[in-house]
């Protein structure tokens, strides 16, 4: 079975601060997608950042950094310069390419409250 | 200006009615999934269509139907024996046919019962 774990239900930061979420995720493939994904209190999800499992560079989106750690498993989310419009709940997830049924498993996600 | 157009935005269900929440997208994309979202929790997969007339089941199906009859549309039925149908329902979509990620959201439905 394929998980993802996200140990911290809640973070908080103060404004312009960095900040570091954790994730973990447990599957036997070796190809295979991460991602963060931002859930605003409008409910609606947009993709932070992406990281294909075949590429050693971390990925990076302007404010947004993760550390990828292919053998340990884990997928951090790193956020630079922390602002009041990144409180929010932040998924991480993934996708496996093997097999025609490709389905994203998402953590429970953590809660990131940025402080003013 | 594109995207993913989900309808009502909030919705109540009697004991033993099957209702039907809509999602319209005109991102010319050919995959589209739809989630549940209960509180403190993840996204669950219920359903997802990959191309026009094609669909598979996701990880908890039981209870509810879909149908894709055009690419731009993909209703999701929540039937009466959904027994727990109180939950945030997101549509998505996708061009990406690597990954199969989604890569738009809707703005969700909030269905409760009544």
């Amino acid at each position: 079975a394929q998980t993802v774990t996200q140990s911290q239900p809640e973070m908080s930061v103060q404004e312009a601060e960095t900040v570091t979420l954790s994730c973990t995720y447990d599957t036997s493939e070796n190809n295979y997608y991460l991602f963060w994904y931002k859930q605003p209190p409008s409910r609606q999800m947009i993709l932070v950042i992406r990281q294909e499992a075949y590429k050693q560079q971390n990925a990076t989106e302007n404010r947004f950094s993760v550390n990828f750690q292919k053998a340990a498993k884990s997928f951090s989310l790193k956020i630079s310069d922390s602002q009041l419009g990144d409180t929010a709940m932040y998924f991480c997830a993934f996708i496996t390419l093997s097999g025609s049924a490709r389905q994203l498993t998402f953590g429970s996600g953590t809660q990131l409250t940025v402080l003013p | 200006d594109g995207g993913i157009t989900q309808s009502p935005k909030y919705l109540f269900r009697k004991e033993g009615q099957n209702v039907t929440l809509s999602c319209e997208q005109n991102l010319n994309h050919d995959a589209m999934y739809w989630y549940r979202q209960d509180p403190g929790q993840g996204l669950r997969l219920i359903y997802y269509s990959q191309i026009v007339n094609d669909f598979q089941k996701g990880d908890i199906a039981e209870g509810y139907s879909v149908s894709r009859e055009k690419k731009e549309s993909f209703p999701l039925t929540v039937t009466s024996a959904q027994k727990n149908p109180t939950a945030f329902y997101l549509c998505a979509s996708t061009w990406d046919r690597v990954s199969n990620q989604p890569q738009h959201f809707g703005d969700g439905t909030r269905l409760s019962i009544l």
